[in-house]
C-alpha cells in the first residue's frame, strides 16, 4: 500500500531564507508526483508536476526533485516571502491502469515570518 | 472556463440529518474525483467516475455515503444519517479524457462540512 509521508508537518522561517520541504513515498511505482499549495479553508492549486521519468521541475521560486528509486521528492522555495505562508501537499499517482486517484501526504503547514 | 466548481461552500447540519453536495467539473472533463480532508490531514479519495460510470470506492466510503454523475456531467455526493465524525472538507476535482502521466487533477474549492 503505497504511504507518502512528510517532514516537517511544520515549519516557521523569517522572510527572505530559502527553505526546503521533504516528502517520502514507499512504493516507487508512481505515474507522478505532485506538489500542490492550499490556503486555510481552501481547495488544492497544483504547483509543481514531475513525471516519473524526469528528475525535477521549476517555476518561478520553487524547484520540485523527484529520486524515485529512493522514494524521495524535495519542494526547494528561495528567497522566502509571507505570501508563501500556506500548506504544502506532496502527492503521488500510482502506477496502476486504470486507477486515477491521488494519494497525498498529510502536508508541511508553513509560516513565513515577516 | 470556470474551474472546477462546488456547491455549497459551506454546510452546518445536525447529527442525523442527510446533507448533498455538488460538484461541476470542467468542461469537457469525463473523469471526476471526490476527496475527503480532515482537519490537519491530505485529502484521501472516496470515489471515481469515468463520464457516468463509477469505476471505484474507496472502504472510506461507508454505506451512508452514496455518490452519482447521471448525466456524466455534475456530480452529486450525499451522506445519509450524518455522524460528527463526517465533519470534513469535501473536495471535488476533475481531468480530462486519456491524462497522460504530465496531466494533473484540478481541484474545486471544497464543502466544508460540519455536524452538530
Amino acid at each position: 500500500k503505497q504511504e507518502v509521508t512528510q517532514i516537517p508537518a511544520a515549519l516557521s522561517v523569517p522572510e527572505g531564507e530559502n527553505l526546503v520541504l521533504n516528502c517520502s513515498f514507499t512504493d516507487s511505482a508512481i505515474y507522478n508526483l505532485q506538489w500542490f499549495r492550499q490556503d486555510p479553508g481552501k481547495g488544492l492549486t497544483s504547483l509543481l508536476l514531475i513525471q516519473s521519468s524526469q528528475r525535477e521541475q521549476t517555476s518561478g521560486r520553487l524547484n520540485a526533485s523527484l529520486d524515485k528509486s529512493s522514494g524521495r521528492s524535495t519542494l526547494y522555495i528561495a528567497a522566502s516571502q509571507p505570501g508563501d505562508s500556506a500548506t504544502y501537499l506532496c502527492a503521488v499517482r500510482p502506477w496502476k491502469n486504470r486507477d486515477d486517484k491521488i494519494i497525498f501526504g498529510k502536508g508541511t503547514r508553513l509560516h513565513i515570518l515577516p | 472556463d470556470t474551474g472546477v466548481s462546488q456547491d455549497p461552500r459551506h454546510k452546518i447540519t445536525k447529527r442525523g440529518q442527510n446533507v448533498t453536495f455538488r460538484c461541476d467539473p470542467i468542461s469537457e472533463h469525463n473523469r471526476l474525483y471526490w476527496y475527503r480532508q480532515t482537519l490537519g490531514q491530505g485529502p484521501e479519495f472516496l470515489t471515481y467516475f469515468q463520464n457516468e460510470a463509477q469505476l471505484e470506492k474507496s472502504r472510506l466510503l461507508s454505506d451512508r455515503f452514496s455518490a452519482e454523475r447521471p448525466k456524466g456531467s455534475f456530480s452529486t455526493l450525499e451522506i445519509q444519517r450524518t455522524e460528527q465524525g463526517d465533519s470534513a472538507m469535501y473536495l471535488c476535482a476533475s481531468s480530462p479524457p486519456h491524462p497522460d502521466i504530465g496531466e494533473t487533477q484540478y481541484f474545486g474549492p471544497g464543502t466544508r462540512l460540519l455536524v452538530l
